[in-house]
């Protein structure tokens, strides 16, 4: 089945900085790949998605690449805000129609 | 937007009964729902997959006879834990996935505490 490894597990940057998440996967079948932010006790929430046709997407702060061939893919936000904390999930879709977690990145904004 | 509502939000049980979790897609088809666990501090890990009017397909190491999931219509999956102990304490999160390309509604989470 799939894996999907995500780095780094906690990150803290100073507010208005740029923030990265990095992912692998391992089934080459995999072609959906969306970003979660998550609050504690709450729901994840999608961010920001990609697909396996398209190498780049950006919505306003924040943008993700996907290298297919290398079979990753990374979150990007800019100009960092404190109500950007909050664990962010990747997460892989192969043909089977299921979505495999990454661990999670425990982001801090320090104001 | 697709809207999933899950109830209910928290519960708190004693040990050696059982729990029903309702997921409710209000607004869609949910032809695929999954059930999710997450522990404190790590990430969700998926529990079962279930297709309406099917049976559920479960992970390995999940125990089908302990998590009863139902999905007998379009719009409602359960997910009930039989015999709950505390070691099932967690919180549990549904995502139903409807028809066309792409896109997944998670549910609001339960916080199942068992004593």
């Amino acid at each position: 089945g799939e894996n999907v490894e995500q780095h780094p597990s906690t990150l803290s940057v100073q507010e208005g900085d740029s923030a990265v998440i990095k992912c692998t996967y391992s089934d080459s079948a995999s072609n959906y790949f969306p970003w979660y932010k998550q609050e504690l006790g709450k729901r994840p929430q999608l961010i920001i998605d990609i697909r396996s046709n398209v190498g780049e997407k950006k919505d306003q702060r924040i943008a993700v690449t996907l290298n297919k061939t290398a079979k990753h893919f990374s979150l990007h936000i800019t100009e960092t805000q404190p109500e950007d904390s909050a664990v962010y999930f990747c997460a892989a879709e192969a043909g089977s129609y299921q979505l495999t977690f990454g661990k999670g990145t425990k982001l801090s904004v320090i104001p | 937007g697709a809207v999933v509502s899950q109830h209910p939000s928290w519960v708190i049980c004693k040990s050696g009964t059982s729990v029903k979790i309702e997921c409710r897609s209000l607004d869609f088809q949910a032809t695929t729902m999954f059930w999710y666990r997450q522990f404190p501090k790590q990430s969700l890990m998926l529990m079962a997959t279930s297709n309406e009017g099917s049976k559920a397909t479960y992970e390995q190491g999940v125990e089908k006879d302990k998590f009863l999931i139902n999905h007998a219509s379009l719009t409602l999956s359960t997910l009930t834990v039989t015999s709950a102990h505390p070691e099932d304490s967690s919180f549990y999160i549904c995502s139903a996935r409807g028809q066309g390309p792409y896109g997944y509604t998670f549910g609001s989470g339960t916080r199942l505490t068992v004593v």
